[in-house]
């Protein structure tokens, strides 16, 4: 069984100043990807980056980077510059590429601000 | 990204009565879909997972006669509560996942208040 588990459940941080949002994991499968979804007040759920566990180097988008941890099976996301648009729940999300099932963190809410 | 719709966004009904969500994906093909809940400050709780032309297959403590799954083509899948209940209210999301991809994606969702 996989679990995600996301230790803040409240982050806030100051207009464009950057935040790291915590995640840890657990998986049997040798194969699988990590993802963080963001979840606005209009609760579509929106994909912020995507990291392949067999890629050594971290994934980055734009002002979003993740700190991709194999061995400690770690996965945080920092968010730089942030802007008051960053503010969401954000979910960390486990894949394997086996089921095609996602695993699901509890979230962190995200506060910014001005 | 692939282009989901999920329709009604909003339904509220009497307890008792029946309630159908149509979720579609428009720019791809879902060979299968997962349906979510999630409650107000929760994460998403997977409901059930259903291929297309078969029967859906239910997560432990989610009761299959209240919560019927049709995934009848490639485009289109329903979920129906049936005799809903106030504690049935909650935000329901589809999520169509096309064969061979890594990534899911996700509808609008709908939420639903059962008076």
């Amino acid at each position: 069984a996989q679990t995600v588990t996301q230790s803040q459940p409240e982050m806030s941080v100051q207009e464009a100043e950057t935040v790291t949002l915590s995640c840890t994991y657990d998986t049997s499968e040798s194969d699988y990807y990590l993802f963080w979804y963001k979840q606005p007040p209009s609760r579509q759920m929106i994909l912020v980056i995507r990291q392949e566990a067999y890629k050594q180097q971290n994934a980055t988008e734009n002002r979003f980077s993740v700190n991709f941890q194999k061995a400690a099976k770690s996965f945080s996301l920092k968010i730089s510059d942030s802007q008051l648009g960053d503010a969401a729940m954000y979910f960390c999300a486990c894949l394997r590429t086996s089921g095609s099932r996602l695993t699901f963190g509890e979230g962190t809410q995200l506060t910014v601000n001005p | 990204g692939a282009v989901v719709s999920q329709h009604p966004s909003r339904v509220i009904c009497k307890s008792g009565t029946s309630v159908k969500i149509e979720c579609r994906s428009l720019d791809f093909q879902a060979t299968t879909m997962f349906w979510y809940r999630q409650f107000p400050k929760q994460s998403l709780m997977l409901m059930a997972t259903s291929n297309e032309g078969s029967k859906a297959t239910y997560e432990q403590g989610v009761e299959k006669d209240k919560f019927l799954i049709n995934h009848a083509s490639l485009t289109l899948s329903t979920l129906t509560v049936t005799s809903a209940h106030p504690e049935d209210s909650s935000f329901y999301i589809c999520s169509p996942v096309a064969g061979g991809y890594n990534e899911q994606f996700f509808g609008p969702g709908t939420r639903l208040t059962v008076l």
